[in-house]
């Protein structure tokens, strides 16, 4: 049964460009998270999908978005790269109806230069 | 809002010596509670979670956590480690009564293990 996996796992930007961060959930999960780890930091909530509509989202300018699709995967965007948005993004599938139950993938790190 | 604090930023002690990494958390409403644990180089794995009950919650590899509320505090413990132990661990909070994936971490507490 495979996890969560991310895709790609390393990248490198440059200010101002946009970025496309890719998740599959856990068989049988139907709702995804994403969460920004920057270097000696815990993971902060950027928001969760849920039936393909953003349902919550955490302290993060519109420059991020996401979309969910019908198999459940989902995107992360960022658009117009800051320095500051260099990190690991986590990606993270629970079964809607199960509090806290976060699967989490390895992630993707991304650098913007 | 909710906020968690883990106390020690680093943790180093000997193997088969008994740790405890602290945690407190802030929240106006009731919560669920998690330990999570991240192995270099590999994503967060859930190490322990309390939601209700007992407040004491073990996981399968000796580690144990009981949930204070009158402390507001979630301290992580093992009698004794071992090396493969070592590790980034982080507390971790969610709104009680909710199947939100929305957890708020702590800044992480390293557990460095020697030998």
């Amino acid at each position: 049964d495979a996890g969560v996996t991310q895709s790609p796992t390393h990248l490198i930007k440059t200010r101002g460009q946009q970025v496309t961060l890719r998740c599959s959930p856990k068989s049988g999960h139907d709702t995804v998270s994403w969460y920004q780890q920057a270097l000696g930091q815990g993971p902060q909530f950027i928001f969760q999908y849920y039936e393909e509509e953003e349902r919550q989202r955490g302290n993060f300018p519109d420059r991020f978005s996401g979309h969910q699709f019908p198999n459940y995967s989902s995107e992360l965007n960022v658009n117009a790269l800051l320095l500051g948005d260099s990190a690991l993004y986590l990606c993270a599938s629970s079964f809607s109806p199960l509090p806290g139950e976060l699967f989490f993938g390895e992630g993707s790190r991304l650098t913007v230069l | 809002a909710q906020s968690v604090t883990q106390l020690d930023s680093q943790v180093p002690v000997f193997e088969e010596a008994p740790v405890e990494l602290r945690c407190n958390y802030s929240s106006s409403v009731s919560v669920y509670l998690f330990w999570y644990v991240q192995y270099p180089n590999q994503g967060l794995q859930l190490l322990l979670k309390y939601l209700s009950g007992s407040t004491l919650v073990e996981s399968i590899n000796g580690f144990e956590a009981e949930f204070n509320k009158s402390q507001t505090s979630f301290h992580l413990r093992k009698p004794s480690v071992h090396i493969s132990d070592t590790a980034e661990y982080f507390c971790a909070v969610s709104r009680g009564s909710s199947n939100t994936g929305k957890l708020i971490f702590g800044q992480g507490t390293t557990l460095q293990v020697k030998p």
